[in-house]
């Protein structure tokens, strides 16, 4: 597709369990990025790919997130245990190269996850 | 403590006129500053960005402003049209690395026809 595809949209959990979230980014860019808006805030940044690689991790907000990039291209986003702070719109970006204003990110949809 | 603030959330415009959206950040070390825009159940769209080499970035209806002095920036739309109506994120990074944006909280623009 054209553009960055996220699955699922929308992902309703119940505590404890663990979910799986899925990027598949511009067919292309190098720069594939993680991050969460919660309600009424602002883009909080979690993790950064390059190529398969993950230089910063440190907006991981606690241990039971991970996230793997495979091949250079699809991205997986995973939360063990959830727990209700999680519930917030997931967002994966891709860019051509690092920079931002040169090659600016390009978001999906996103993912809605909500824990009950 | 947000390096990034948008105090205002949410602005209301009629169509036809300017909308002026501000943006104030804490950081002295911030060098680079985009906007997006984003529609509800889609994820943000890059709309402009202005470095701080510059003053004033524009891209048709899209003006950036930034003063770095008061360390403030702010997106005027003219002239605007309904289907501006969306939340606007404005981001600023150091490094001009896009993990190192900070992003503000957004706001949400309505443009009544």
């Amino acid at each position: 597709g054209a553009g960055v595809s996220q699955s699922p949209s929308n992902k309703v959990t119940e505590k404890g369990k663990d979910v799986e979230l899925r990027c598949d980014p511009i067919s292309g860019h190098t720069a594939l990025y993680w991050y969460r808006q919660s309600l009424g805030q602002g883009l909080e940044f979690l993790i950064y790919f390059q190529g398969n690689s993950a230089p910063d991790k440190s907006g991981l907000p606690s241990d039971r997130f991970s996230a793997e990039r495979t091949g250079g291209s699809v991205s997986t986003l995973t939360i063990q245990r959830t727990q209700q702070e999680d519930s917030a719109v997931y967002l994966c970006a891709s860019s051509l190269a690092q920079t931002g204003s040169n090659s600016p990110l390009h978001f999906g949809n996103g993912t809605r996850l909500t824990v009950t | 403590d947000q390096q990034v603030k948008q105090n205002s959330p949410s602005l209301s415009v009629q169509e036809g006129r300017i909308s002026i959206l501000n943006c104030d950040y804490t950081n002295s070390m911030f060098d680079y500053f985009l906007w997006y825009k984003k529609y509800p159940a889609e994820g943000p769209t890059f709309l402009i960005s202005i470095s701080s080499i510059k003053d004033k970035n524009e891209d048709g209806r899209f003006t950036v402003f930034l003063n770095k002095s008061a360390k403030h920036l702010s997106l005027h739309i003219v002239p605007s049209q309904p289907g501006d109506s969306a939340v606007y994120f404005c981001a600023a990074s150091g490094d001009n690395y896009g993990q190192n944006f900070v992003f503000g909280p957004g706001t949400r623009l309505s443009v009544l026809p």
